[in-house]
């Protein structure tokens, strides 16, 4: 099993649409939890931290269940600039850090 | 500021040549990452530092060799290419692991034939 497992769509929606990823984790210690943005060839970057309350940070709402070892990525009204892959990234143990394969997703007019 | 930058952007090598990526950071992180990307598989991590001088392996540490003498550069080298090494390469920085989002570099293309 890997350590982090998402759903790697595509997912394909309208614009507007709501559309939410999950993503799965192996390891019951892992302390910290990212949402992290890639483009087509470009470099991943951050799109939010993710906290055990919660959080949101205008469209996109990010939540984490510990005891399901899951987290996961909620995006409102999409746009067409939402288009993207996204990965989910888990600190395991000690430094590194573990990425998940990626979810791509592609806003249509 | 230039962030993270990666040089070379693209290379091919021949099977059993060597060479070395350069990761340079001016941002004074403590930490960085070389990762590869591969298509369906996401971002491994090859190696870290956590600090000047200090290396650690990561999730696919085999086959590959790293450096830092200094905190703003980290090196990734391949001593003996393989056509299993074609991958996209990505180096990143952080304050540290746990709160600071990575910075990545562009990525090098790599391409062992």
């Amino acid at each position: 099993r890997k350590e982090v497992e998402q759903d790697p769509g595509p997912f394909n929606v309208p614009e507007g649409a709501t559309v939410a990823f999950n993503c799965t984790y192996s390891n019951s210690a892992s302390q910290s939890f990212f949402w992290y943005r890639q483009d087509c060839r470009k470099e991943p970057k951050l799109l939010m931290s993710v906290y055990s309350s919660g959080n949101e940070d205008g469209r996109f709402t990010a939540q984490l269940n510990r005891a399901s070892q899951y987290i996961s990525l909620l995006i409102r009204d999409s746009k067409l600039s939402d288009s993207a892959t996204y990965l989910c990234v888990v600190n395991p143990l000690f430094d590194d850090m573990r990425f998940g394969a990626g979810t791509r997703l592609t806003v249509k007019p | 500021n230039a962030g993270v930058t990666q040089t070379p952007k693209f290379r091919v090598l021949k099977t059993g040549q060597s060479m070395t990526l350069l990761c340079a950071q001016d941002m004074n992180h403590e930490y960085m990452y070389w990762y590869r990307q591969d298509p369906g598989m996401g971002l491994r991590l090859i190696h870290y530092s956590v600090g000047e001088g200090t290396t650690a392996k990561g999730e696919v540490p085999d086959g590959y060799n790293v450096s830092r003498l200094k905190k703003q550069n980290f090196l990734l080298g391949l001593e003996s290419a393989a056509p299993s090494q074609t991958s996209v390469y990505f180096c990143a920085s952080s304050r540290d692991s746990k709160t600071y989002e990575q910075y990545f570099g562009p990525g090098t293309r790599l391409t062992v034939t």
